[in-house]
């Protein structure tokens, strides 16, 4: 089975655009949350979704929204990108996203803003 | 709310000796467990996790953990570490039903041949 997949891989972009990243669950995994990396603040939960709704969310300002589609493919957007956004974003997929279920993380998306 | 701390920001070991990563966490209520590894460039790879049982949970490459209830802790060992261990370990918690993984701030592994 082909993991989870992130794409781009690598992003540039300036102050006050904006961007959407993409990531594609391992097949029959309907759940995918979202996690931001930065040096100074670590991992951060960004959001979950399953059925295409949105079941949590972290604490991260409006500029940050996501969506997932039927076939459970998942997009976060940012918008009017601050330079503090700047980080690795990291998708996980798992079957429903019951606690005990194991996440699998993708290779990352490394946004950096000018 | 939980937190997860991890006591050593950085570790180096001699290659074929023994490591202990230490986590602690903070909760009141039931939690899952988990070890991830992160090597460069790449996402996260689970290591081993705790639901339930037995207390000594063992993983991939040779890596174990012991969850500690009273003293809340989920050290993660291995007998003799490889040069191939060089990365950096991340302890979660998760909290309950809830999927959001709650981690601590990371230990970067280094060996030293």
């Amino acid at each position: 089975k082909a993991g989870v997949t992130q794409t781009p891989r690598y992003l540039i972009k300036t102050r006050g655009q904006q961007v959407t990243l993409s990531c594609s669950p391992i097949s029959g995994h309907r759940s995918v949350s979202w996690y931001q990396q930065t040096p100074g603040q670590g991992l951060q939960f960004l959001f979950e979704y399953f059925s295409e709704t949105q079941r949590n969310k972290g604490n991260f300002p409006g500029r940050f929204s996501g969506r997932q589609f039927s076939n459970s493919r998942s997009e976060m957007n940012v918008s009017t990108l601050e330079l503090g956004d700047s980080a690795l974003y990291l998708c996980a997929s798992s079957l429903s996203g019951a606690a005990e279920e194991t996440q699998y993380f993708g290779p990352g998306t490394r946004l950096l803003v000018l | 709310a939980q937190s997860v701390t991890q006591l050593d920001s950085q570790v180096p070991v001699f290659e074929e000796a023994p490591v202990e990563l230490r986590c602690n966490y903070s909760s009141s209520v039931s939690v899952y467990l988990f070890w991830y590894v992160q090597y460069p460039n790449q996402g996260l790879q689970l290591l081993l996790k705790y639901l339930s049982g037995s207390t000594l949970v063992k993983g991939i490459n040779g890596f174990e953990a012991e969850f500690n209830k009273s003293q809340t802790s989920f050290h993660l060992r291995k007998p003799s570490v490889h040069i191939s261990d060089t990365a950096e370990y991340f302890c979660a918690v998760r909290l309950g039903r809830a999927q959001k993984l709650v981690f601590g701030q990371g230990t970067r592994l280094t060996i030293n041949p």
